[in-house]
């Protein structure tokens, strides 16, 4: 089955400082990856998805880039802000986003003010 | 927006109880899901399901059933719950080629 592999566990910066977090997956007929965001007490949250026919999408200060042929994509975060704190999961399928969903471990982003 | 439900946030019980937890979404949605959250573990998929008395296994389904008796409604069964069943249970549900939406989660203690 799928494995996804999440980069860093805990992710300290500075406000106003760029974050990026990293993930890898194993299987190459994975085609849908989202990420979500979830802050404390609630349940996760889309922020942003990409499909493996394209390479890189962005909404406002977030983007996502994909490498099909490394399997691996990421999340970068722009400017970030205190409210951007919060645990991050990357995830993986290999038929959309009705099907399974593999996971990531998470990021715990911290943004220092 | 919308809306899917979790009956309980914080849920306490004794080994050897059977325990339900109840999910509940507001959209129509034909597929629903159960995950249980660890940490440093992520997500884990227990058991979905795609339409009204369908389920199919996840990734780790030993100790769980369900049950989609309505189109809006799924169901988490512990049969005989066991210590390390103690976590963060989260509910999502979705339609086809649309992202999955959480619930809020339960955090079920078993003690």
């Amino acid at each position: 089955g799928e494995n996804v592999e999440q980069h860093p566990s805990t992710l300290s910066v500075q406000e106003g400082d760029s974050a990026v977090i990293k993930c890898t997956y194993s299987d190459s007929a994975s085609n849908y990856f989202p990420w979500y965001k979830q802050e404390l007490g609630k349940g996760p949250q889309l922020i942003i998805d990409i499909r493996s026919n394209v390479g890189e999408k962005k909404d406002q200060r977030i983007a996502v880039t994909l490498n099909k042929t490394a399997k691996h994509f990421s999340l970068h975060i722009t400017e970030t802000q205190p409210e951007d704190s919060a645990v991050y999961f990357c995830a993986a399928s290999n038929s959309g986003a009705a099907r399974q969903l593999t996971f990531g471990s998470g990021t715990q982003l911290t943004v220092l003010p | 927006d919308v809306k899917v439900t979790q009956s309980s946030r914080y849920l306490v019980k004794r080994t050897g109880e059977k325990v339900f937890l109840e999910c509940v979404q507001d959209m129509d949605h034909e597929n629903m899901f159960w995950y249980r959250q660890d940490p440093g573990l992520g997500l884990r998929l227990i058991y979905f399901s795609y339409d009204v008395k369908m389920k199919e296994k996840g990734d780790i389904p030993e100790g769980y059933s369900v049950s989609r008796e309505k189109k809006e409604r799924f169901s988490l069964i512990l049969e005989s719950a066991s210590t390390n069943q103690t976590s963060m249970y989260l509910c999502a549900s979705t339609r086809p080629n649309q992202p999955q939406h959480f619930g809020d989660g339960t955090r079920l203690s078993i003690l």
